[in-house]
Parts: structure tokens; sequence; C-alpha cells
């Protein structure tokens, strides 16, 4: 499988806990992006990677959530003390080069907050 | 602030007519636009795009307008067959940043038998 794969489809937590999504990108497509999606919303962007390096991130929601890209391959997504309000589709997106326009997305980690 | 807008939540079309999704955006740094379509359960898939340099861009059945004065594009699906019934999310980039892509809500598309 050479797509985006995301990890796991499906995560139910209590409020406070922690909670960490993964998220494996086409080979070398070096530019990786993280997005949020609710109900009746389009996807909405968190933060965004250019091989190892966070290159933003001042959307990312709130500083309980935090994202990395070690040695520029897979990206994880923390998600620290969760709300109900976190419940949510999380979405990893990569574009295989510097200008190109297409994100290819993953299927998804969709979390749910009890 | 909704930088693209969808004003349609849903839409019905019967099966072999022409179906037209609507989309509006604000910024007129945009240059390029998307049309993505999603099943439940799955991710976004690609479906066709445009650039601002153009106004229309055609593959298959999906053909995209664009008209850039109105800051507005469509998506016409012609026919429409029950495999289409999905979210069509409209997005766009260049408005300045490096975020990616910026979506609309999505419009649902639903072609009756």
């Amino acid at each position: 499988d050479t797509g985006v794969s995301q990890d796991p489809r499906h995560k139910i937590t209590k409020r406070g806990q922690n909670v960490t999504f993964r998220c494996d990108p086409i080979s070398e497509h070096n530019r990786l992006y993280w997005y949020r999606q609710t109900l009746g919303q389009g996807p909405e962007f968190l933060t965004y990677f250019q091989n190892e390096a966070q290159l933003e991130k001042s959307r990312l929601l709130s500083d309980r959530f935090s994202a990395e890209r070690p040695k520029g391959s897979f990206s994880t997504l923390e998600i620290q003390r969760t709300e109900q309000g976190d419940s949510a589709m999380y979405l990893c997106a990569n574009i295989p080069w510097d200008g190109a326009n297409v994100l290819t997305f993953g299927a998804g980690s969709r979390l749910t907050v009890l | 602030d909704q930088q693209v807008k969808q004003n349609s939540p849903s839409l019905s079309v019967q099966e072999g007519r022409i179906s037209i999704l609507n989309c509006d955006y604000t910024n007129s740094m945009f240059d390029y636009f998307l049309w993505y379509k999603k099943y439940p359960a799955e991710g976004p898939t690609f479906l066709i795009s445009i650039s601002s340099i153009k106004d229309k861009n055609e593959d298959g059945r999906f053909t995209v307008f664009l008209n850039k004065s109105a800051k507005h594009l469509s998506l016409h699906i012609v026919p429409s067959q029950p495999g289409d019934s999905a979210v069509y999310f409209c997005a766009a980039s260049g408005g300045g940043g490096a975020d990616g892509l910026t979506f609309g809500k999505g419009t649902h598309l639903i072609i009756q038998p």
C-alpha cells in the first residue's frame, strides 16, 4: 500500500487522557500536513512539516496539541488532557514536493472523547 | 471567517441528470482550486482542479468552471451516477500562506435512482 496510512482508525478515550495518532506518509513525499475535521465542517489546517522541520504550528488548537516528525518520515499528533470538544476526525496528508497543490489524504483517525 | 464557502449543505439529483455544485471564495490571492470527494469513514480524495489562469477544466464526467471576477467556481457532473453520492469539498490554495489548502464546509450530493 503506497498511500497515506493512519493509525489508529478510531480511538475512544475518557476526558483527561492523552492520545497519540500516527501517520505514515507516502515515501519520499517531503511535506506532511495535519488537519482536523468536525461534523458538518471541512478539514481545518492544524500544522505541517517540511521533512522533519515543523514550519507552521500557530494553528494548533491549543498548547495541549503537539506534533512531531522525527527523521522526516512518519509523524505523530498528540493531544494531552483530552476534552469532549476534541472529538473529531484527524486527517494526515502529503504533498510530494514544494509547489505541488494536490494533497493526498489518509483515511483519518476518529477520536471520541467520553 | 470562511474564505471558501459552500452554501448548499446538501443537493439531491436524479440519476443521469447533471449535478452542479457551487463554491464561492473571498481571498483574491487564491490561485489554485480543487474539488475533493469524501465517502463516510474515508479521507477526502482528489477529484479535479483548476488553475486561476484557466476558466474551465474537464476530466471525463467532471468539469470545473472558474469565474474569477465573481470569485465563484462550480463542479458539473454529467451524467450523475449512484456512486457519485458523497460529500464534495471545494478547496483553494495560494492565499499567501503555507497552510496547504483552505476548505469549504462541503456539499452532500445524493443521487436518486
